[in-house]
Parts: C-alpha cells; structure tokens; sequence
C-alpha cells in the first residue's frame, strides 16, 4: 500500500463546477500536509498548507480528517486556469527528509 | 521571493558520460533537496541536504551523488548516466522547520534525456 494515495483522475469538469479531491495517508503519526499544483510540464508549486481547523484561501478549501486519515481539496466555481495536477504531500516528522508525494490528481476544466 | 534555479532545462547526453546538475537557491535555506519525476511514479527524492556538506540519501539514490559545498548550492552528479535516468529533475529547497515542516519551493526543473 502506498504511503499516500490519491485518485489519479482525470477530473473533467465543466466552468463554474465545484470540485473536491481527497488524499489518504497511511501514517497516523503525520504531522504536517500540503497541497501543490503542478501545471503541464512546469515545477509543483505551493498552493495551500492544511492545517488542522481547516483552512480556506478564495474558492480553495482544505480540510484535514486525522481519524480517518485524510485530506480534502475543495474547489469552487472552478475557472479554466484551475486545470493542472494537485500533489498532497504528508510529512510524518519534523524532519525534511520525511517528506512523501502523492502521484497527484489531474484536473480538467471545461469551456 | 524565493528563487530556486536549475541550470539546464533541458539536457541531452550520451551514455556512460558523467553529468552534473546545478541547483542554486536565494533565501538562505538550510533544506536542499533532489527529487526525479516520471510519468505515474510521481516525484521521488534522490538526496537531500540539510546543511553544508552534510548530505542523506533519498527513496532511490542508486547511480547518483551530490555535493554541497555551499549553503545555496547543490549539485547532483550522475557519474555514469544511463538510460534508465532519462527523467525530470527537479530541485527544491526549504527552511527548517520544527515540529512542522515548512512547504517546498522548487525549481523549475531539467529534462534530461541519455541516449
């Protein structure tokens, strides 16, 4: 089983969809959990932290669920910019080293 | 900003020739990290560094070396390229941070092919 598994897609969604991504982590003593977007053949960028409460930052919403040991990406009113792969990543210490990638989930927007 | 530059976007080179990939980064950050990615594998880490001189090996550091001789410099060396290194190398630094990680900021990568 792998360390972090997310539903590689593809999500083709129309403009104006709402969208929601979910990313499971096999190691509960997880500690910290991001969200990047990597556009077609460009590096991963940053695109949210995860923090515990939840957080929001405009149409993105991310949600953690440390019982069941997953995180959620939500999308709102979708553009045709969102389309790109989100990568969950899930670091299970304090140390750099233990950082782990999800495979990333491809989404399409649609005209 | 941070800036995190790789040297090469795209590279193309022989087999059993020995290869070097530079990665520089402008923020001071202790972390430095090797990752390669390929289509449904994902980005695997090669090596990391956290800090000068001092290196660990990654999930696949096989075929490869690195070097750290300044903060902002990172170099990773295939020192007999193969085919099967044909990929993506992308090159990420961070600070350290504690108990919580602190998120990556990567380059923009090099496409290396061996032929």
């Amino acid at each position: 089983r792998k360390e972090v598994e997310q539903d590689p897609g593809p999500f083709n969604v129309p403009e104006g969809a709402t969208v929601a991504f979910n990313c499971t982590y096999s190691n509960s003593a997880s500690q910290s959990f991001f969200w990047y977007r990597q556009d077609c053949r460009k590096e991963p960028k940053l695109l949210m932290s995860v923090y515990s409460s939840g957080n929001e930052d405009g149409r993105f919403t991310a949600q953690l669920n440390r019982a069941s040991q997953y995180i959620s990406l939500l999308i709102r009113d979708s553009k045709l910019s969102d389309s790109a792969t989100y990568l969950c990543v899930v670091a299970f210490s304090g140390s750099a080293r233990q950082l782990t990638f999800g495979s990333g989930t491809q989404l399409t927007v649609l005209p | 900003d941070v800036k995190v530059t790789q040297s090469s976007r795209y590279l193309v080179k022989r087999t059993g020739e020995k290869v070097f990939l530079e990665c520089v980064q402008d923020m001071d950050h202790e972390n430095m990290f090797w990752y390669r990615q390929d289509p449904g594998l994902g980005l695997r880490l090669i090596y990391f560094s956290y800090d000068v001189k001092m290196k660990e090996k990654g999930d696949i550091p096989e075929g490869y070396s690195v070097s750290r001789e300044k903060k902002e410099r990172f170099s990773l060396i295939l020192e007999s390229a193969s085919t099967n290194q044909t990929s993506m190398y992308l090159c990420a630094s961070s600070f350290t941070g504690y108990p919580y990680n602190s998120p990556l900021h990567f380059g923009n990568g090099t496409r290396l092919t061996v032929t």
